[in-house]
């Protein structure tokens, strides 16, 4: 039972260009997040998914797009990288069906872009 | 925008010592949850206190919430090494989504 995994975990990009950030459960969790974490502002969400086949901008969608592919990986694809994308990203999944709505969280990916 | 805001934004402490930190929030809240990040990893959930209840305790770990003051804290008492660490609290809004704040920063002194 490996929970939440992601790949890769350090990347390094140029301005312009584009990579997709993967990440997997293996919870059998319904809802699954993306979050990017900036120096003294905490988590902010980008985007999630409630379930399978649906997905919703949260507060910092610009410049990214998801891909619920199953009920196991949720994609993030960033296609013309910009400085200001620089952060750590996190994915998240959580099973909102249970009485405790706790999130489980992969162990980041660290993003330059230059 | 992000609805809790922790305080301090951060703390050292000598080994044995308590630690306390606060969060206060904006809006009315289902739950809420405080989580750890040690250095360089994801998040891990520590406990979760519901929007009915006043206190929760959990090994070491004590929280509170007021939510007539909208405001929680998060208590760790006889800290260790390994308990260095940044400190979230998350509002739950009951919305599949969680709300996080900046962070305390606590550093445990040998």
């Amino acid at each position: 039972n490996a929970g939440v995994t992601q790949t890769p975990k350090f990347q390094v990009l140029k301005t312009g260009q584009s990579m997709t950030l993967q990440c997997a459960q293996d919870m059998n969790h319904n809802s699954m997040y993306w979050y990017r974490q900036d120096p003294g502002m905490g988590l902010r969400l980008i985007y999630y998914s409630a379930s399978e086949g649906t997905t919703d901008k949260g507060e910092v969608p610009n410049g990214y797009n998801v891909s619920r592919l199953n009920k196991r990986e949720f994609s993030l694809r960033l296609e013309s990288a910009a400085p200001s994308q620089t952060s750590v990203y996190f994915c998240a999944s959580s099973d909102p069906s249970r009485v405790v709505t706790e999130q489980y969280f992969g162990p980041g990916t660290r993003l330059t872009v230059t | 925008s992000q609805q809790g805001e922790e305080d301090p934004q951060a703390l050292s402490i000598q080994e044995g010592e308590n630690a306390t930190m606060n969060c206060s929030y904006k809006t009315s809240i289902n739950n809420l949850q405080w989580y750890r990040q040690n250095s360089g990893r994801g998040l891990v959930h520590l406990i979760l206190i519901r929007s009915n209840e006043r206190e929760k305790h959990s090994g070491r770990l004590r929280v509170t919430l007021d939510t007539s003051k909208k405001s929680s804290s998060l208590l760790i008492t006889a800290s260790r090494a390994a308990d260095t660490a940044s400190y979230f609290c998350a509002t739950d809004l009951n919305d599949y989504k969680l709300s996080f704040g900046a962070g305390t920063t606590v550093t445990v002194r040998a």
